[in-house]
């Protein structure tokens, strides 16, 4: 069944680990997004992709990267997790057009300690 | 610059009485709008968008250029409305701007 998968779904980690959430869509599609979503519910773009080999940041600044190898999976890296990475990920794909809908995955909530 | 903004944090209704939460967008282009909802424990998911001009779940939208407005309404609140609602803005580069989100909680 088409859909989008985000693992883990919940990640405790220590200060200066390296984490990465990973997610991975079965729906053909070419753009990818993450947000970071915060305990107010805000949803804040963190980075883009158009296809393989395209990112590009969003509106919010982060500290993570990501990279787009393959179509269906588009991985968001933090190479030394700190408390104030604390947060839900969300990662969602779509097709292409402006007026098409955005599919989301379930989200990774992640806790630096 | 491109900016959603849902003016309510909260927003508190009684069970069958009418619901609006507004969306007021700034955008130089001509923009493409949706709503998303999230109900409890589910994911983000579309309720519906502009260009559709449908109903669904009884809620509607209209695009107000003039007034640079997306309101969602529907005439009768039901306590499974109870859900986050994020407004959105579709750019020419393609990317997906929300707003904070309004909390709409039906009351018995």
């Amino acid at each position: 069944e088409a859909d989008i998968y985000q693992t883990p779904r919940y990640l405790v980690i220590g200060t200066g680990k390296k984490i990465t959430l990973e997610c991975s869509q079965t729906m053909g599609h070419d753009k990818m997004y993450w947000y970071q979503q915060d305990p107010g519910m805000e949803l804040h773009l963190i980075h883009y992709s158009y296809g393989v080999n395209s990112t590009e940041k969003g509106d919010l600044s982060s500290e993570s990267t990501v990279s787009r190898i393959r179509t269906e999976h588009f991985p968001l890296t933090l190479e030394s997790a700190r408390p104030s990475h604390t947060s839900q990920y969300l990662c969602a794909s779509s097709e292409w057009g402006v007026e098409t809908e955005a599919f989301f995955g379930q989200g990774t909530r992640l806790t630096v300690v | 610059a491109q900016r959603v903004t849902q003016p309510e944090k909260l927003l508190s209704v009684f069970k069958g009485a009418p619901v609006e939460l507004k969306c007021n967008y700034s955008y130089s282009g001509s923009p493409e709008l949706f709503w998303y909802v999230q109900y409890s424990r589910q994911r983000l998911q579309l309720l519906l968008r502009h260009i559709s001009r449908e109903s669904i779940k009884g809620f509607t939208a209209d695009l107000n250029k003039g007034e640079t407005s997306f309101h969602l309404k529907k005439p009768f609140a039901q306590e499974e409305d109870s859900a986050m609602y994020y407004c959105a803005l579709s750019n020419r580069d393609d990317k997906i701007i929300f707003g904070k989100g309004t909390r709409l909680h039906i009351l018995p």
